[in-house]
């Protein structure tokens, strides 16, 4: 059974470009979150989904990220436009059965922005 | 409030030495989970143990251990007789049970393993 995967692994743009983050779930984890560590901080959870809907923002950092997931699969987040504080790692995770502690990670997408 | 606190921001020991990480959360909530996970140099996060808070039984898992103490809101990590390849950043995290999986880390302890 394939993992979760994400995309690109390693992304490099400018300062102000638009950088898109993909991630799919595990097949049948209707729960998506998406969590980032910028440079020597901890890794701080930005949003939550299940199925297409989001359930919880509260972590998103400011309206330059914007997070989908159409049909309940796989998610993107795009950050637009990009600011030289957003370089870090974003990892993506999935559960199927929330509250379990079952939770899945992608292999992360380091971002730098130059 | 949920939080998790390690104190130990950097810790450096010579090959073959034994190296505990520390690990103090905070909830309220009566059922939680407790999680560790890697991060070596390569980024990406490497699942290590998670531990759901009626379990209080230590664990080991080849050089690997865990010490869960509820009295004391820890659950530290140790790496018996290190080996370079444990260098990493180290995260211990809290999850509960009564919401979704989303989980608060804590800021990571950087280990290194000097030959």
């Amino acid at each position: 059974e394939a993992g979760v995967t994400q995309f690109p692994s390693h992304s490099v743009i400018e300062k102000g470009q638009t950088v898109t983050l993909r991630c799919d779930p595990i097949s049948g984890h209707d729960n998506l979150y998406w969590y980032r560590r910028v440079m020597g901080k901890e890794i701080k959870f930005l949003l939550h989904f299940v199925k297409e809907s989001k359930q919880d923002e509260s972590g998103m950092p400011n309206n330059r990220f914007l997070a989908e997931r159409t049909g309940g699969t796989y998610s993107t987040l795009k950050v637009q436009p990009a600011e030289l504080e957003d370089s870090g790692v974003y990892f993506c995770a999935s559960s199927q059965f929330p509250g379990t502690g079952e939770l899945f990670f992608g292999e992360g997408s380091r971002l730098t922005v130059l | 409030a949920q939080k998790v606190t390690q104190a130990q921001t950097e810790i450096s020991v010579v090959e073959k030495e034994d190296v505990t990480l520390d690990c103090v959360y905070e909830t309220r909530d009566t059922t939680y989970y407790l999680f560790w996970y890697k991060q070596p140099p390569s980024g990406e996060l490497v699942f290590l143990i998670r531990r759901n808070s009626f379990d209080e039984q230590n664990e080991i898992s080849g050089r690997y251990s865990w010490n869960f103490q509820k009295s004391t809101s820890s659950f530290n990590f140790t790496i018996t007789a290190s080996q370079v390849v444990d260098s990493a950043v180290y995260f211990c995290a809290l999850g509960s049970s009564n919401r979704d999986d989303k989980i608060i880390f804590g800021k990571g302890t950087r280990l290194h393993i000097l030959p």
